[in-house]
């Protein structure tokens, strides 16, 4: 079945940077936008940004756009979230989802498990 | 982009009914037929139930139901069912191309 598996979580220092990956599986990697949404400890979800994965281009919530980073690799059809200058207010979990496009409607129908990235000093 | 507006909470007995709103604006809800909807149990990723407003995608149980008025749509579960407790969000296409969240609502079954 179609999989989206992301990395595994992470620690970091504030002002650092993460690099979360999201590989995917069993579906033409290249049909389909991936999303990124993030979710506060104890808080709702947050829409960040979208790539093509064939790398055609990115979209980035106004919130994020100097903040974070997505690339993708479609040799391993894996898609990456970059997140910099990190700061305690980014301690969330990181989720990426699919998102058909073309004859397709905008919503999410597969979402990786989550990847959590704690700030701390 | 504002979040979407829902209650925080609900609550509801067994086989009883419930409905969930999600007030936006013309610019996403109002503008466009691309509400969807996520069930999200603790500690899980979020699983699509609606979209399309009112579209179940395969598998999931008919007593999830989504509808839309103007600027606000609804989710409604019919039969509540133990396995129903769980937050809900709302998630709508805007007119920037982005999306946005509902700030979720949590629903307890009494």
């Amino acid at each position: 079945q179609v999989q989206l598996v992301q990395s595994g979580a992470e620690v970091k220092k504030p002002g650092a940077s993460v690099k979360i990956s999201c590989k995917t599986s069993t579906y033409t990697f290249t049909n389909y936008y991936i999303h990124w949404v993030r979710q506060a400890p104890g808080q709702g979800l947050e829409w960040m940004g979208v790539i093509v994965p064939d790398g055609d281009g990115t979209f980035y919530a106004q919130k994020f756009q100097d903040k974070v980073t997505l690339t993708s690799e479609t040799s391993t059809q894996t898609v990456y979230l970059e997140v910099n200058s990190l700061r305690s207010e980014d301690t969330a979990v990181y989720y990426c989802a699919r998102e058909g496009y073309g004859d397709k409607t905008p919503h999410f129908d597969q979402w990786g498990q989550g990847t959590l990235v704690t700030v701390a000093s | 982009q504002s979040a979407l507006t829902q209650p925080a909470s609900v609550s509801g007995s067994p086989g009883q009914s419930i409905t969930i709103s999600c007030t936006g604006s013309s610019s996403d809800i109002g503008g466009y037929n691309f509400v969807s909807w996520y069930q999200q149990h603790p500690g899980k990723a979020p699983k699509l139930i609606i979209f399309d407003v009112t579209n179940r995608p395969s598998g999931v149980s008919n007593r999830f139901s989504g509808s839309k008025s103007g600027n606000t749509a609804s989710l409604t579960i019919s039969g509540l069912q133990a396995e129903d407790e769980a937050d809900y969000y709302c998630c709508s296409y805007t007119s920037s191309s982005t999306r946005v969240f509902g700030g979720g609502t949590k629903l307890t079954v009494l």
